[in-house]
């Protein structure tokens, strides 16, 4: 079974029009939680991370992700996205139990922003 | 910013052969590397952790006889398909976590893609 979730896998939209990217995952104890990011042609990069503290954490270029412990998800938001934004995006799960780096990835989105 | 790399990007090799594919961490040392394999349309699937001087310790299903790991220096680490079939075909891809930024930090290469015929 898919131990993390995401829930669309291709996303249309406009620039400036707001993005949300659903992450959820099935692990029950502590979690580390990451967004990463591919754009066309080139390497996976971190957008943020989320280890403790405040459940809303703010990455680079405008994005932010809320930690929902009780709804086990992670989304990804950006208020109003650019063409720039067009890439794949990647969630994925640390678990507290396994070794540091071993993470465990969703399937990824693919976001397409128009002009 | 931190850079790896990988070597070759693609490779195309015959059913039966061994290729080898290389992680190189430019601007850092990286005590940890990390393979991954990525199917069409599918996530990152973590094969092993290499550690700098130790053996890799591989995720439960992956074959470490068929996948060798040699993390022989704390900018490289290699991954060899051994007797490579059809089924072996995908895009590989390494990540390094630098020594001195803590192990939650990996930087990604740009993947291999290996296609066997």
């Amino acid at each position: 079974a898919q131990s993390v979730s995401q829930h669309n896998h291709h996303v249309i939209l406009s620039e400036a029009a707001s993005l949300e990217l659903g992450c959820n995952y099935s692990y029950g104890g502590t979690v580390n939680l990451f967004w990463y990011v591919q754009y066309p042609g080139q390497h996976l990069q971190l957008l943020l991370k989320y280890f403790s503290g405040d459940p809303l954490v703010k990455g680079i270029k405008g994005f932010e992700a809320e930690f929902i412990k009780s709804k086990f998800s992670f989304n990804l938001r950006k208020p109003s996205v650019q063409w720039s934004d067009t890439a794949e995006y990647f969630c994925a799960v640390r678990r507290s139990t396994d070794s540091w780096g071993k993470l465990q990835f969703g399937a990824g989105t693919q976001v397409v922003v128009t002009p | 910013g931190a850079v790896v790399s990988q070597h070759p990007s693609r490779v195309i090799c015959k059913s039966g052969t061994s290729v080898k594919i290389e992680c190189r961490s430019l601007d850092f040392q990286a005590t940890t590397m990390f393979w991954y394999r990525q199917f069409p349309k599918q996530s990152l699937m973590l094969m092993a952790t290499s550690n700098e001087g130790s053996k890799a310790t591989y995720e439960q299903g992956v074959e470490k006889d068929k996948f060798l790991i040699n993390h022989a220096s704390l900018t490289l680490s290699t991954l060899t398909v051994t007797s490579a079939h059809p089924e072996d075909s995908s895009f590989y891809i390494c990540s390094a976590s630098p020594t001195s930024g803590g192990a939650d930090t990996q930087y990604f290469g740009p993947g291999t893609r290996l296609t066997v015929l």
